[in-house]
């Protein structure tokens, strides 16, 4: 049973445009949602996250929204830039583990 | 210090060899997690320790075996690996419970078993 779903595999973006990466979930129990980005080779790296008392949550050019009754997140990157470019999981934080989406290939065109 | 450490960052073991990965963090931390990514997929996780205790083993096999020395430390022991153990092993950190500021991985060490 996958918990969190990232139903897009990839995007690719004009750089400066706005990349937004969708997800979506099953378990209303979480305490955190989060985001995090992959390149190859290296570990993931946290980006932004949200808590379940919360909508929206802005931190530079990432937004995350969170809709608790279409259980849905969305990551918002505005304006894309070219090092943007990676993999993007969505994570859900539970008791003690993070379960991640199948993640979403993120490219920035030049 | 902001990061969590592992070593050896490549290792290539044989079927019969026993080695260990290494994973080290100074942000005092007091969870700490082993996770395993194939390629083109999510981490998935393997253990948690909690304040130096083992609180979560996804029913790894035997042949893995984490170890916490202490606060600091986490080590995952390697004996009689199969060919499709070979992946990318993360080490994370996080304060107990996670939290807000999510957990701090390490850049992996990528294990291929012949």
């Amino acid at each position: 049973d996958q918990q969190v779903k990232q139903n897009s595999p990839s995007l690719s973006v004009q750089e400066g445009r706005i990349s937004i990466l969708n997800c979506d979930y099953t378990n209303s129990m979480f305490d955190y949602f989060l985001w995090y980005k992959k390149y190859p080779a290296e570990g993931p790296t946290f980006l932004i996250s949200i808590s379940s008392i919360k909508d929206k949550n802005e931190d530079g050019r990432f937004t995350v929204f969170l809709n608790k009754s279409a259980k849905h997140l969305s990551l918002h990157i505005v304006p894309s830039q070219p090092g943007d470019s990676a993999v993007y999981f969505c994570v859900f934080q539970g008791a003690q583990k993070l379960v991640f989406g199948q993640g979403t290939r993120l490219t920035i065109n030049p | 210090d902001t990061e969590v450490t592992q070593t050896p960052k490549h290792l290539v073991m044989g079927m019969t060899n026993k080695k260990s990965l290494k994973c080290e963090q100074h942000m005092g931390h007091r969870a700490m997690y082993w996770y395993k990514q194939k390629a083109k997929k999510p981490p998935e996780l393997m253990f948690v320790y909690s304040y130096e205790k083992l609180s979560i083993n996804e029913s790894v096999p035997s042949r893995f075996s984490p170890e916490c020395p202490n606060s600091s430390l986490l080590n995952l022991h390697l004996h009689a690996l199969q060919p499709e153990d070979s992946a990318l092993y993360l080490c994370a950190s996080s304060q107990e419970g996670g939290g807000f500021n999510g957990y701090t991985f390490g850049s992996g060490t990528r294990l291929t078993v012949v």
